[in-house]
């Protein structure tokens, strides 16, 4: 079986300061990761997903994540905060084309 | 190329009735998968479908709900003499075949409120 940990429901950041959003997974299989963004009344949009490639994963908007193995996470990041950035995020792990979601976290963006 | 569409975006019931909820996949994609998101619990898988069959139910309660995706035309997700704990938005997904675990391109999602 296979799940996601989000820590904390809610960060806030000052505009240009780094983002970071934690996720941590457990999977029985390698896994296939990824981090999504829901704007308020929309739908999931992809920021990055990990596939077993190169494990430091690009996305769009400037956040990027890296999976690390020996900790089971992987981790959110972006260097400098945009107000856009403000919404809620959700780490996902996909196993037999089944998503699990951790419960997400929701970012706000201090001017 | 069009997103994944669903239909209605909001819907009101009230309670007894039933709520049909459309996807329309991405254009070539094969996989639909439904999912609910509840107030405070994040999103929850319910159903997987590939044309005219049923891959994984196993987030899917027991009684009043169904899912089918058929030949031709949408997904439809039924649910069957709502109640009040049905209210949440619901989001489909879609992916081709061949990438089923690495590309899911989510819906705008159907809200519903039962009363």
């Amino acid at each position: 079986a296979q799940s996601v940990t989000q820590l904390g429901s809610h960060v806030s950041v000052s505009e240009g300061a780094l983002v970071l959003l934690r996720c941590n997974y457990s999977s029985s299989v390698p896994p296939y990761l990824f981090w999504y963004v829901q704007y308020p009344n929309q739908g999931l949009q992809l920021l990055l997903k990990y596939t077993s490639a190169a494990t430091l994963v690009k996305g769009i908007n400037g956040f990027e994540a890296e999976f690390k193995k020996s900790e089971t996470s992987f981790h959110l990041t972006k260097p400098s905060a945009h107000m856009s950035d403000a919404a809620e995020y959700f780490c996902a792990v996909s196993v037999a084309g089944k998503l699990t979601f951790g419960k997400g976290i929701t970012l706000s963006v201090r001017p | 190329n069009a997103g994944v569409m669903q239909n209605p975006r909001h819907l009101v019931r009230r309670r007894g009735q039933e709520a049909r909820l459309r996807c329309s996949p991405m254009k070539g994609h094969s996989h639909v998968y439904w999912y609910r998101q509840l107030p405070e619990e994040g999103l929850k898988f319910m159903v997987y479908l590939q044309k005219e069959n049923i891959i994984d139910e196993s987030g899917m309660p027991k009684e009043r709900f169904s899912a089918e995706f058929p030949k031709e035309g949408p997904s439809i997700l039924r649910i069957q003499q709502v109640v009040r704990g049905d209210s949440a938005a619901y989001f489909c997904a879609s992916s081709p075949w061949d990438r089923a675990n690495t590309e899911a391109f989510f819906g705008q999602g159907t809200r519903l409120t039962v009363v």
